[in-house]
């Protein structure tokens, strides 16, 4: 089956950290740019960052609201990629979906930073 | 960098037709943008990809009710024959060398 499968996601304090993962099946993994989004509640879709393949030197990129704090990486020997975030604030509680590039979406999960 | 601009809601009725637009900023009207929907309570799901020229390529097993087009800097999603399952949340989104960029959403409410 092709899908994405998020997992990891939890209650964590300000300024803690969380580790997601995305894992890939049913598809070229390594081949794929794999996308972190994130949605707060009642609210539209918030791009975090994107990580290329091997062939694009598995280059990474990030907004400005996450830039420093977040780093994206990926294992294509488990077909898996990670979205590691640090110093969580408050504004970072959403639903974090991975996505590949034209097309699949995951179904998400839950990151609620509060004390 | 470029932004997406999305009227918040629209409504159409059952069976009827929908035409959703997606307006690029200026000088970034050649873009090509990408069209997701969200119903309610779930992921988001990829629709297409709706090129300058209008040309589109949708995902697998969209129905062909759904179809793209182009005017200048808008993009449009066209929904015909609306269903029930068709309410929900559509956003646009376009990219740059390193960035993306969606709009608000637009709710459309079947009546």
């Amino acid at each position: 089956e092709v899908q994405l499968v998020e997992s990891g996601g939890g209650l964590v304090q300000p300024g803690g950290s969380l580790k997601l993962s995305c894992a890939a099946s049913g598809f070229n993994f390594s081949g794929s740019t794999i996308h972190w989004v994130r949605q707060a509640s009642g609210k539209g879709l918030e791009w975090v960052g994107r990580i290329r393949s091997r062939t694009y030197t598995y280059a990474t990129a990030y907004p400005a609201s996450v830039k420093g704090r977040f780093t994206i990486s990926r294992d294509d020997s488990n077909n898996t990629a990670y979205l590691q975030m640090n110093s969580l604030k408050s504004e970072d509680t959403a639903v974090y979906y991975c996505r590949r590039e034209g097309g699949l979406w995951g179904q998400g999960t839950l990151v609620t930073v509060s004390s | 960098q470029p932004v997406l601009t999305q009227s918040s809601s629209a409504s159409a009725s059952l069976g009827s037709s929908v035409k959703l637009t997606c307006s690029l900023n200026g000088g970034h009207n050649t873009y090509i943008i990408a069209w997701h929907q969200q119903q309610p309570g779930k992921a988001p799901r990829y629709l297409m990809r709706l090129e300058r020229s209008g040309s589109y390529r949708k995902g697998s097993e969209v129905p062909e009710r759904f179809s793209g087009s182009t005017s200048g800097a808008d993009r449009y999603l066209t929904i015909s024959n609306l269903q029930s399952e068709d309410e929900a949340d559509y956003y646009c989104e376009t990219w740059d060398s390193d960035t993306q960029v969606f709009g608000g959403g637009t709710k459309l409410t079947v009546l």
